[in-house]
């Protein structure tokens, strides 16, 4: 159980176009999904937390506006990268986290922006 | 930052041999958890300790937790190639809301 699932797997876009990733919680329901973003042989880095039905709460020195998060249901969260630009090329990985604490991963989106 | 520490930054062995990688952190917590990360992919969830719990075992992975030392240890005993993978420690602060602040990694790589 507590399998969490992302899409797309990667995505190439061009500069100033926008992106959006999925995360699900396939086998349980989740109030709260986390987002990260990994840079190379980094460590993750939260962006913000999203809540069902109530709007994300963003780490300082996150735009808001640029990264969408849209938490619409107990399974599934989304992140929008609003016009998107090379500095915003990461690895995105969500989290759900489930009743006894442990948070639960998904596999990861790697975003490439041109 | 908040960021915690890991240490050694990167460390190869034989197989079989055990690793042993650490973790220190800044902020009281609720329970601090381990996670493997293969390259390019998700993280998978190890363990999971609390703050009033001092060891776990899972296998062939044991972790400690000081929490006077703000330190927390995770073992691999004998270690295979297959456990070639980056490993986080990650903890949840107290009234930190179920956030995780991730440390900063140890790379491990087990050599035949």
């Amino acid at each position: 159980g507590a399998v969490v699932s992302q899409h797309p797997s990667w995505v190439i876009c061009k500069s100033g176009t926008s992106v959006k990733i999925e995360c699900r919680s396939l086998d349980f329901q989740a109030t709260t999904m986390f987002w990260y973003r990994q840079f190379p042989k980094q460590s993750l880095m939260l962006m913000a937390t999203s809540n069902e039905g109530s709007k994300a709460t963003y780490e300082q020195g996150v735009e808001k506006d640029k990264f969408l998060i849209n938490h619409a249901s107990l399974t599934l969260s989304t992140l929008t990268v609003t016009s998107a630009h090379p500095e915003d090329s990461s690895f995105y990985i969500c989290s759900a986290r489930v009743p006894s604490d442990t948070q639960y991963f998904g596999p990861g989106t790697r975003l490439t922006v041109l | 930052s908040q960021q915690g520490e890991e240490d050694p930054q990167a460390l190869s062995i034989q197989e079989g041999e055990n690793a042993t990688m650490n973790c220190s952190y800044k902020t009281s917590i609720n329970n601090l958890q381990w996670y493997r990360q293969n390259s390019g992919r998700g993280l998978v969830h190890l363990i999971l300790i609390r703050s009033n719990e001092r060891e776990k075992h899972s296998g062939r992975l044991r972790v400690t937790l000081d929490t006077s030392k703000k330190s927390s240890s995770l073992l691999i005993t004998a270690s295979r190639a297959a456990d070639t993978a980056s490993y986080f420690c990650a903890t949840d602060a107290f009234g930190g809301g179920n956030k995780l602040t991730f440390g900063t990694g140890t790379q491990l790589k087990v050599e035949l």
